[in-house]
């Protein structure tokens, strides 16, 4: 058990619907990372918050956001849903300290379908 | 970050040691290794980082050559548990950094 806890577990839906996927760090750290897995593009950096700020971006579409809230929890918005967003979301954490190797360390996942 | 290149796949006996290569020829002197694990479609599981000398942890060892081009993760006893895609990521010094996954090495340790 790593720490960081995601919800839901599972999540189907339909084309053109909106989804909110949910992740607690490790207690103490202050980044988040949201991560995509999917069969043809692996895994995929998207997003990356500390400290409630956004940090860094990567391969995140214009559809989908996040935010990490004052207790830095974060959410994954993901909107406008298409078939291609069936994958697998994974948020990580780490302390975010300059100086320091900044281990990650992921949740266990979020399995979006989308029908 | 640095790109690695790994077998797609490799076998192992349980009970036997499982080394796993990872070439990183481009590496630059601000970069760690890090090597990941994921089971089947279980979040990735951090195993182990290293600069430039050798490490060990409770999970495996880090075998870093000097000039820092290649490495080798070693799992000393594999178990079935094992099984897994391995993943040797180059990673920038700095925190807060991305991790960049590749296609990894899918072990499979055999009964």
């Amino acid at each position: 058990d790593s720490g960081v806890t995601q919800t839901p577990k599972h999540l189907i839906t339909a084309t053109g619907q909106r989804v909110t996927l949910r992740c607690s760090p490790r207690s103490g750290d202050l980044s988040v990372y949201w991560y995509q897995q999917s069969l043809d593009q692996g895994l995929q950096f998207l997003i990356q918050y500390y400290n409630g700020e956004e940090r860094a971006k990567g391969n995140i579409l214009e559809r989908f956001s996040a935010q990490q809230f004052p207790d830095l929890h974060s959410e994954l918005n993901l909107s406008s849903l298409e078939l291609g967003d069936s994958a697998l979301y994974f948020c990580a954490s780490s302390e975010g300290l300059a100086g320091t190797t900044d281990t990650q360390y992921f949740g266990p996942g979020t399995r979006l379908t989308v029908l | 970050d640095a790109k690695t290149t790994q077998p797609p796949s490799m076998d192992c006996a349980e009970g036997r040691a499982a080394n796993l290569p990872c070439n990183h020829s481009t590496i630059s002197g601000n970069e760690y290794v890090y090597w990941y694990r994921q089971i089947h479609s279980q979040g990735p599981q951090y195993i182990i980082h290293g600069l430039k000398n050798n490490e060990t942890n409770e999970m495996a060892s880090l075998i870093i050559t000097e000039d820092r081009k290649s490495s080798t993760l070693i799992l000393p006893h594999a178990t079935l548990r094992d099984t897994a895609v391995y993943y040797c990521i180059v990673r920038q010094k700095t925190s807060g950094s991305r991790l960049t996954f590749g296609e990894g090495t899918q072990l499979t340790v055999n009964p």
